[in-house]
């Protein structure tokens, strides 16, 4: 079992400019959720996934915006880049989108700098 | 929303002490708090766990305590150990319109010293 896998591990990008981040989810895992956590901070829940729709969304603006596949892979797509939105970006994958009935898995994350 | 605050920041033991940190959050609706913890350049990796139904849990050398009444919860690790150094995150969990969320403490970096 591979775990959470995401791409790219690191990127570049200068401000304006736009970013795609993958994740996919582990295996028997239908729900994905993407954080952003910036240097020194905890996980900032951005938005969640379940049945190829955004089920729950947090404190982030509309640059940010995402999508599921029917595998249940998803893709985090963040347009015109500021110097803040870097950070680290996590996705996190679980069975099941209602109560907490198990660990929610993290990948090792997509490290984003903005120049 | 649901808010988490998470103290002390940082936190400096010898090898063998306790350490505790602790949590608080603000929606009474929370019923799922998590721990997680983060090495450096890794993964968030849960370590324990505890629902509103029970005031506390142990697994070997950690513990977790939750007091409904006053919205919080604390991490109570025992013996630490060097390996024990990382960052530690708590975290609540809500559930609107039937979908759950994790909001998570800003971390609390332990530092075991041999």
């Amino acid at each position: 079992d591979a775990g959470v896998t995401q791409s790219p591990t690191h990127l570049i990008k200068t401000r304006g400019q736009q970013v795609t981040l993958r994740c996919s989810p582990k295996s028997g895992h239908d729900t994905v959720s993407w954080y952003q956590q910036a240097l020194g901070q905890g996980p900032q829940f951005i938005f969640q996934y379940y049945e190829e729709e955004e089920r729950q969304r947090g404190n982030f603006p509309d640059r940010f915006s995402g999508h599921q596949f029917p595998n249940y892979s998803s893709e985090l797509n963040v347009n015109a880049l500021l110097l803040g939105d870097s950070a680290l970006y996590l996705c996190a994958s679980r069975l099941g989108a209602g109560i907490y009935t198990g660990e929610l898995f993290f990948g090792e994350g997509s490290r984003l700098t903005v120049l | 929303g649901e808010n988490v605050e998470q103290h002390p920041s940082t936190l400096s033991v010898q090898e063998g002490d306790s350490a505790v940190i602790k949590c608080t959050y603000s929606d009474s609706a929370s019923n799922y708090f998590p721990w997680y913890k983060q090495e450096l350049g890794k993964r968030p990796q849960l370590i324990i766990d505890i629902r509103s139904n029970v005031g506390e849990k142990k697994d070997q050398r950690i513990a977790v305590t939750l007091n409904k009444t006053a919205k919080h919860f604390s991490l109570h690790i025992t013996e630490t150990q060097p390996e024990d150094s990382a960052v530690y995150f708590c975290a609540a969990s809500i559930r609107y319109s039937g979908y759950s969320t994790l909001t998570f403490g800003k971390g609390t970096m332990l530092l075991v010293s041999p």
